[in-house]
């Protein structure tokens, strides 16, 4: 089955750093994304790990381990408008990605 | 570029009626997809189209609902008859033929909100 796991919500303050963690388990696994929503609109696109490792960009960096089944975005110098839902999903092949339900962060002052 | 434009932003009904939900894709991106989104079960894929064709349709819950892509430049989603269950946003994406990388991310359009009273 396909199966992605993500905390459903996570509370941080600004100026901190947050680690949001993703394991998933599906039947076939091209990447990984991490989509951004902002309540109201839609998924914007943040990242994509093909290979092991971490990909840093900006504030946000994201890490890969293939093996593990796991993956985490990590968000620096955490700024009010990152409250939003992250949504970590596996890019399964043959134009199919499965998204996790997502976690929200609340950034407070 | 205008985006993946959809429409109607709202949509508000009786339960029985038909919906017809519309999309525009991002000009010269050739696959499709229909999206639902609802607190309880996440973003869940409806169907995927590749070059106006559709390519798995799994994802649709059942024969009420159905898509079509007559053109690469439109599609719609249409529930009939509408159920209160269906209540959820819909997102349409949409994605380049380029190579590498960009051609799995998403473009996604503002979404759908449908309400089925």
């Amino acid at each position: 089955g396909q199966n992605i796991d993500q905390p459903t919500e996570m509370t941080a303050t600004e100026g901190a750093i947050v680690q949001i963690n993703c394991t998933y388990q599906t039947s076939g696994f091209n990447g990984l994304f991490w989509y951004q929503q902002h309540a109201g609109e839609a998924p914007t696109f943040l990242s994509y790990n093909v290979l092991d490792g971490l990909e840093e960009k900006g504030r946000f960096s994201s890490f890969l381990s293939r093996s593990k089944g796991y993956s985490y975005l990590l968000l620096k110098e955490l700024q009010m408008k990152d409250s939003a839902s992250y949504l970590c999903a596996v890019d399964t092949g043959g134009f199919k990605t499965i998204f996790g339900a997502g976690t929200r962060l609340f950034v407070k002052a | 570029d205008a985006g993946v434009i959809q429409s109607p932003r709202h949509e508000v009904t009786e339960m029985g009626q038909e919906v017809t939900l519309r999309c525009k894709p991002i000009s010269g991106h050739n696959s499709l997809f229909w999206y639902r989104q609802t607190m309880m079960r996440g973003l869940e894929l409806l169907i995927y189209f590749n070059n106006n064709v559709p390519i798995d349709d799994s994802g649709m819950p059942e024969d009420r609902f159905s898509a079509k892509m007559p053109n690469a430049s439109f599609s719609t989603l249409k529930i009939q008859p509408s159920e209160p269950r269906d209540s959820a946003v819909y997102f349409c994406a949409s994605t380049t033929p380029a190579g590498g990388i960009a051609k799995n991310i998403q473009y996604f359009g503002a979404g759908t909100r449908l309400s089925v009273l």
